[in-house]
This record gives C-alpha cells, structure tokens and sequence, in this order.
C-alpha cells in the first residue's frame, strides 16, 4: 500500500497555463506539507497544512495555492506557469500536529514549463 | 552564509569502504539533527534522527552532532552499492519548526 501518493508523476506544460498536482496519505497523518526540490536538488519547503488550516506559508508566489479539501488530501494548484517553476515537487505528511522529525514522502511529480 | 551547508559530491567509493558525510550549519537553535537518504527519482526518507549533541548507532550507521561545532556527521559502516543514494541532512529548532534541508550528498559505492 502507498503510505503518500502523487499524480501525475510527470507534468509537462506550457508556461502561462495553470496546473494541479493531487497529494494523498493514508498514513492517518494531522500535517501535509509541499516541498520543491529544483535542479540542484535543493529541497525547500513551500507550505503545510494542519487539519486543514496552512500553518506555514514560506515566501512562495500566490500563483501558488495549496487546497486541502479533507485531512488525507494536500492538493497543489499553480497558476499561470513560468520557466522557473520547473522542479520536482515532493508533498509529505507527518503524524504530530506540533510537528515531527520523520516526514513521510511522496514520490514526487516531475514538472517541466516549457 | 546559508544555514545548512553541505558538500554535494558526488563521493564515489568502493563496497566495504567507510563512508562519512557531513554538514555544518550556523544556527544554534538548532536541536534536531536528521539523515534523509533519497534513491534516484524517489522521496526522501528518514535514515536516522538524533536530539542534542552525542552519537546514535543503528546498524551499520552512525549518526555525530556535535553542537559545539555545529557540526553533524552520518558513518556508513561496510558500504553496500544499495547505499548509493543522495544523503540530505536536515534540521530544526523547535517542535514546531520547518525541517531545513542541506543540499545532499550524491554517495556512489562501486561494487
């Protein structure tokens, strides 16, 4: 059973359109959060969720927005694509809601604006 | 000066050999220390996990902080070509902190 699971897993797009990558856990987790990893494999995080509420929101774009429609989804839609968004975005969720050392990984969606 | 910093390699070493990894970083409030290992197109994935300064052992892994330094270290004992992976360090202050991630270590063990 896949504890974190991202579609697609490839996404290729043209720059100025919009764009959404869907995020599960069935891990019973309280936070998700969205991380980028960009070419040199610099991993940093975006945002997290909370049963449902952001509880952190790093300097990202708003053509960013996270959604969590219930707590096993984090969903991530982009609005009006740019070349520099190009990354591989990993969600996570964690099982504490103060926190937690161990996050659990999605396998990633590869995005590519072309 | 970036808070988490981390050689990114690429290392390469033959099987059997001892591997060590390191970061060094700047902020002191820094109180958990994190080994993420991460396979080719895969997630990270939690390695080891130590609290404070001291050293923890889990097989063939060992995990240093020394705080006095700032300064943290991964041993792989006996390395396998299964262990050829990116090595990311990551860290956090607080309960309620981000993880901040080194850039990672590309570790490639030759059979």
């Amino acid at each position: 059973d896949t504890a974190v699971s991202q579609t697609p897993k490839y996404l290729v797009t043209q720059m100025g359109n919009d764009k959404s990558i869907k995020c599960e856990q069935n891990l019973g987790h309280d936070t998700m959060y969205w991380y980028k990893q960009d070419s040199k494999k610099f991993l940093k995080i975006m945002f997290s969720y909370n049963n449902k509420e952001l509880i952190i929101n790093e300097t990202v774009p708003n053509r960013f927005s996270p959604k969590s429609p219930d707590k096993a989804h984090l969903n991530l839609h982009i609005n009006s694509l740019e070349l520099g968004d190009s990354a591989v975005y990993f969600c996570a969720s964690s099982p504490w809601t103060s926190g937690s050392n161990e996050q659990f990984f999605g396998p990633g969606t590869r995005l590519t604006v072309l | 000066q970036k808070e988490v910093e981390q050689d990114p390699g690429p290392l390469s070493v033959p099987e059997g050999a001892i591997v060590s990894l390191n970061c060094t970083y700047s902020n002191s409030a820094f109180q958990y220390f994190m080994w993420y290992r991460q396979y080719s197109r895969k997630g990270p994935e939690l390695l080891m996990y130590t609290y404070s300064s001291g050293n923890k052992e889990d097989g063939r892994f060992t995990a240093q902080v020394d705080k006095s330094s700032k300064y943290i270290s991964l041993f792989i004992r006996d390395s396998q070509p299964s262990d050829s992976a990116t090595y990311l360090c990551a860290l956090k202050g607080g309960s309620q902190g981000n993880l901040i991630f080194g850039k990672g270590t590309k570790l490639s063990v030759k059979p």
